[in-house]
């Protein structure tokens, strides 16, 4: 199956605009997915089809995609941001995830 | 409001069976796939299932496949995860999603999450 490389850790002061990236072959035909995962919380979706906002995301969460790279854009990074972000994707019938970046607010 | 709630986890020996239930409120459950995602300790995400709304046809992580079911019950507004053979890799937290799209394909994003279920293999 196919795979999703997200770097590990992403670190950026408040206010700030963050940038998390997410590679993998299928993204070239394929809708990347965003999930954000709060420390002790379960996933939340907040960006679909590359860059479409579910309803209730704010809109410092942006979602760009430029051939096999997918990046989630958080302008304006607040404390509350803090968490793990998972980018997703299919391959055929398989769900892939990628591994996760956790991003600190220093 | 819209919610899922998992239940059925637990620990249990290496070999034995388990069966999750993912119970739907709030939402027009026949009209949705649903996926389980689980989430090994300190580990990310890893796609297990999904079904479709109408039930006719599944798939399966390469991990559970031939191990694991999926299926679902529209009258009770519930899915479940039949878990067989199990191993000490399939301890993790199980998650069921909701589909985004209704009548869709099956194989869209995740919009809803349970608060996830506990599995623990141990002997």
């Amino acid at each position: 199956s196919s795979e999703l490389t997200q770097a590990p850790s992403v670190s950026v002061s408040p206010g700030q605009t963050a940038s998390i990236t997410c590679s993998g072959d299928k993204l070239g035909n394929e809708f990347a997915s965003w999930y954000q995962q709060k420390p002790g919380q379960s996933p939340v979706l907040i960006i679909f089809q590359d860059r479409k906002r579910p309803s209730g995301i704010p809109e410092r969460f942006s979602g760009s995609k430029s051939g096999n790279i997918a990046t989630l854009t958080i302008s304006g990074t607040q404390a509350m941001d803090v968490a793990d972000y998972y980018c997703q994707a299919w391959d055929s019938s398989t769900a892939v995830f990628g591994g996760g970046t956790k991003l600190t607010v220093l | 409001q819209v919610q899922l709630v998992e239940s059925g986890g637990g620990v249990v020996q290496p070999g034995r069976s388990l069966r999750l239930s993912c119970a739907a409120s709030g939402l027009t459950f026949s009209s949705y796939g649903m996926h389980w995602v689980r989430q090994a300790p300190g580990k990310g995400l890893e796609w297990v299932a999904v079904i479709s709304y109408d039930g006719s046809y599944k798939y399966y992580g390469d991990s559970v496949k031939g191990r694991f079911a999926i299926s679902r019950d529209s009258s009770k507004n519930t899915v479940f995860l039949q878990m067989n053979s199990l191993s000490a890799e399939d301890t993790a937290v199980y998650y069921c999603a909701r589909d985004r799209v209704p009548y869709g394909s099956g194989l869209d994003a995740f919009d809803i999450w349970g608060q996830g279920t506990m599995v623990t293999i141990s002997p």
